[in-house]
């Protein structure tokens, strides 16, 4: 049973451009959500995605957006990218928006801004 | 809104002896609370969440944390520690409320060193 999966795991972009990371979610998770992992920091969360729609959005600016796709896979795009935008990103897939569902994190994408 | 304050950015201890990470949180609503762990350049593993039934919970590799309401805490045990243990260690309140879906609300962690 494949987990969550994420790509790609790592990346170098320059300042000013705009990035896409990819996110299959657990197999029968119909959930995503996406957090930043800043270095030495605990993860934030960005936002999450169900029903190939947005529900709920973290304190983050419109420069980072997403999109869910029919088969609940994900994309997070971030434009105009800052120095401050290096981090890991990591996806999590749950089935429902539930409280109590335990949330399943892939190995994340390591987003690196010169 | 909810928050969670993890006591001690690092911790060490010998290998052997009793493992304990705090954690307290704040919630204007009951919490589900959860513990999770990172190895070395790797995603989050979930180690174990507390969801309103039993207040102590046991989890993965031999840990275990006990739901305080009075003391609004929920810190992580393992009475003996192993140097497979070595690793960040994030406590996290999930916040749902009408509407809205649910998410996790991170503490900054814990680097938990296990020494010979």
């Amino acid at each position: 049973d494949a987990g969550v999966t994420q790509s790609p795991t790592h990346l170098i972009k320059t300042r000013g451009q705009q990035v896409t990371l990819r996110c299959s979610p657990k197999s029968g998770h119909d959930t995503v959500s996406w957090y930043q992992q800043a270095l030495g920091q605990g993860p934030q969360f960005i936002f999450q995605y169900y029903e190939e729609e947005e529900r709920q959005r973290g304190n983050f600016p419109d420069r980072f957006s997403g999109h869910q796709f029919p088969n609940y896979s994900s994309e997070l795009n971030v434009n105009a990218l800052l120095l401050g935008d290096s981090a890991l990103y990591l996806c999590a897939s749950s089935l429902g928006a539930g409280r109590s569902e335990t949330i399943y994190f892939g190995e994340g994408s390591w987003l690196t801004v010169v | 809104a909810q928050s969670v304050t993890q006591l001690g950015s690092h911790v060490s201890v010998s290998e052997g002896a009793l493992v304990l990470l705090r954690c307290n949180y704040s919630s204007s609503v009951p919490p589900y609370l959860f513990w999770y762990v990172q190895y070395p350049n790797q995603g989050l593993q979930l180690l174990l969440k507390y969801t309103s039934a039993a207040t102590l919970v046991k989890g993965i590799n031999g840990f275990e944390a006990e739901f305080k309401k009075s003391e609004t805490s929920f810190h992580l045990t393992k009475p003996s520690a192993h140097m497979s243990d070595a690793a960040e260690y994030f406590c996290a309140v999930s916040a749902l409320t009408a509407g809205t879906a649910s998410k996790l609300t991170f503490g900054t962690g814990t680097r938990l060193q296990v020494t010979l």
